[in-house]
């Protein structure tokens, strides 16, 4: 049974970095096609890809969020942090991470944590 | 920057059938782009329903089918329930990067 579950702080201030953590089970991020990516939603809005970090890690980045994003992972821990720096309003969000999956097809994000909500404010 | 276009918002009566869309600004959307359909509930997170064009998860009601039509990928639900009622997202893959659709709230009326 995989589960996925985030955890961080659910407020910071303008200009600081976000650190996110998920911590997953039930799958292990040495097997061959797996991957965790992170994924947000602002307010009423909808949903944005940030990030996928993938078994042999090659990381992927939203073009837009690049310059501030750094996905890494600790195999040992079952664990895959996030982080954003230089946060503004504007990146008050909910914010999910998920298993990615392409071993066979490309299942991709199959299975979900039920997100984080991440204010930013001074 | 690529942009994912989704209808904004549908309305379909129960027992009927509605088709999304989603279309890429970089042209048609072929099975190279791996589209795959999520349903979002008010304060749920995205559940997987399609992936790869028109493969369904082991837990996707079959009344839900993905398909591409007309350079777009398409997600047809037939005998809508009361409980379709939700938002749906597309995403598509790019050599480098992914991108989520604006989402189509789906009423069911």
């Amino acid at each position: 049974q995989i589960t996925v579950m985030e955890s961080g702080p659910t407020v910071v201030k303008p200009t600081q970095t976000l650190t996110l953590t998920c911590t997953f089970s039930g799958f292990s991020l040495t097997t061959s096609g797996v991957g965790v990516g992170w994924i947000r939603q602002s307010p009423g809005k909808a949903l944005e890809w940030l990030a996928l970090i993938y078994w042999d890690d090659d990381k992927r980045y939203s073009p837009s969020l690049k310059t501030r994003l750094t996905i890494t992972k600790d195999t040992s821990k079952n664990q895959v942090v996030l982080t954003m720096t230089d946060m503004d309003p504007v990146d008050t969000a909910t914010y999910f991470c998920a298993h990615h999956d392409t071993r066979d097809y490309v299942k991709g994000y199959n299975f979900w944590g039920q997100g984080t909500l991440v204010t930013v404010s001074s | 920057q690529t942009v994912v276009t989704q209808e904004p918002s549908l309305t379909v009566s129960p027992g009927g059938t509605v088709t999304l869309t989603c279309a890429s600004s970089t042209g048609p959307v072929t099975s190279g782009y791996y589209p795959a359909w999520f349903q979002q509930k008010p304060g749920r997170a995205p559940r997987a329903l399609i992936y790869s064009v028109s493969n369904k998860h082991s837990w996707t009601p079959t009344r839900f089918s993905g398909s591409l039509l007309g350079g777009k990928a398409a997600l047809t639900l037939s005998d809508v329930q009361p409980e379709d009622e939700a938002e749906y997202y597309c995403l598509l893959y790019f050599v480098d990067s992914q991108v989520f659709g604006g989402g189509t709230k789906l009423t069911v009326l």
